[in-house]
């Protein structure tokens, strides 16, 4: 069974510049969250997708955005590109009504210079 | 709203000693609340989640935790820490109805010294 995938692994992007994440959940699951989490903090949830549309926004400025497909898999994007944007991002799945656990993927270390 | 804060940004212990990691949680409704462990460079594996059953909760490496609502507290522990519980770990809260977002705390880096 596979658990929650995402790519890339590593990714390092310039100022200003765009970037886009994805992710796939859990087989089974059709919920999608978006974590940041900046070195020596905790994860920060950007949004959640449920049915292809936003559930639910964390405190985040819009150049976050994210898209949920059919078969559920998603992605996160984030334009103009700030330094402080360099974290890991964490996707995690959820399955409708399981208590709420969530099942995260190993995330995507994004550098930007 | 919901907030948690975990006292001590690391704590270090003895091969075979007592681990007592610290979470205090706020929350204007009934919470959920969970332990993650996070080694490095790697995401978050659940550790163990209370869910409004019994308030003694067992999870995975022999870890276990104790939902106090007195005390707004649920405290992570384990009897004798081995060299590999050395890793980060995230206490987290969330809504008991809801949407099921994860509020964290900024973690508590365990050391373990031989």
């Amino acid at each position: 069974d596979a658990g929650v995938t995402q790519s890339p692994t590593h990714l390092i992007k310039t100022r200003g510049q765009q970037v886009t994440l994805r992710c796939s959940p859990k087989s089974g699951h059709d919920t999608v969250s978006w974590y940041q989490q900046a070195l020596g903090q905790g994860p920060q949830f950007i949004f959640q997708y449920y049915e292809e549309e936003e559930r639910q926004r964390g405190n985040f400025p819009d150049r976050f955005s994210g898209h949920q497909f059919p078969n559920y898999s998603s992605e996160l994007n984030v334009n103009a590109l700030l330094l402080g944007d360099s974290a890991l991002y964490l996707c995690a799945s959820t399955l409708r009504g399981s208590s709420y656990e969530q099942y995260f993927g190993p995330g995507t270390r994004l550098t930007v210079t | 709203a919901q907030s948690v804060t975990q006292l001590g940004s690391h704590v270090s212990v003895s091969e075979g000693a007592l681990v007592l990691l610290r979470c205090n949680y706020s929350s204007s409704v009934p919470p959920y609340l969970f332990w993650y462990v996070q080694y490095p460079n790697q995401g978050l594996q659940l550790l163990l989640k209370y869910t409004s059953a019994a308030t003694l909760v067992k999870g995975i490496n022999g870890f276990e935790a104790e939902f106090k609502k007195s005390e707004t507290s649920f405290h992570l522990t384990k009897p004798s820490a081995h060299m590999s519980d050395a890793a980060e770990y995230f206490c987290a809260v969330s809504a008991a109805s809801g949407y099921s977002t994860l509020t964290f705390g900024k973690g508590t880096m365990l050391l373990v010294s031989p």
